[in-house]
């Protein structure tokens, strides 16, 4: 079975500073993986994935991940943070093509940026 | 394109009452899935829909949880009766299906508060 594990619940950065968020996952087969943000009070939302093609993935609001298969990681990062980044963040994993987009997801970390 | 659009937001009721959630996904999607998410955590599945086929329901509480897809396009989500360990977000998703290049599209969720 797949899991995710997401370093640190919560990181504070300075407005402008790089935002880099950690994820590792467990599996046996090539994984999809996918970053979600999260709003106060709202559901999650697409922030990009890797699907096997490129394995530096772009996504919006200037995100941005990299797939390593040595490390088993797929960090986010954001070069320049900005006040509207603060939300919580899901990494997560799909990898069984019978189950679907079945996702597992990880237990999230809270970024909260300084002015 | 209209999101997947859940109702009520929020739901306060005593432990042993039942409760019911409600989900209209985005038009097309044959995928519908519920996720329960804690306070702090990720969302972890409960069951996912194909059309109106529920093909993973292994981690539903079939004790006390119910759900129903209609017609494959809306879906209603019941506990019945509610524990004080129910007390989390529901949230309703909605993709295309398939596996990894369709990805989950999230409502804002249900806030469950049981007393």
């Amino acid at each position: 079975a797949q899991s995710v594990t997401q370093l640190g619940s919560h990181v504070s950065v300075s407005e402008g500073a790089l935002v880099l968020l950690r994820c590792n996952y467990s599996s046996s087969v090539p994984p999809y993986l996918f970053w979600y943000v999260q709003y106060p009070n709202q559901g999650l939302q697409l922030l990009l994935k890797y699907t096997s093609a490129a394995t530096l993935v772009k996504g919006i609001n200037g995100f941005e991940a990299e797939f390593k298969k040595s490390e088993t990681s797929f960090h986010l990062t954001k070069p320049s943070a900005h006040m509207s980044d603060a939300a919580e963040y899901f990494c997560a994993v799909s990898v069984d093509k019978a189950a679907g987009n079945k996702l597992t997801f990880g237990g999230g970390t809270r970024v909260l940026v300084k002015p | 394109e209209a999101g997947v659009v859940q109702s009520p937001r929020y739901k306060i009721i005593e432990k042993k009452q039942p409760v019911a959630f409600w989900c209209n996904p985005i038009s097309g999607h044959n995928t519908l899935y519920w996720y329960r998410q804690n306070l702090g955590q990720g969302p972890e599945l409960l069951i996912r829909y194909e059309n109106e086929e529920a093909v993973d329901d292994s981690q539903l509480p079939k004790d006390r949880f119910s759900a129903e897809r209609l017609k494959g396009v809306d879906s209603t989500l019941k506990i019945q009766p509610a524990e004080l360990g129910d007390s989390a977000v529901y949230l309703c998703a909605s993709s295309l299906g398939g596996f990894g290049n369709s990805p989950l599209h999230f409502g804002n969720g249900t806030r469950l508060t049981v007393t």
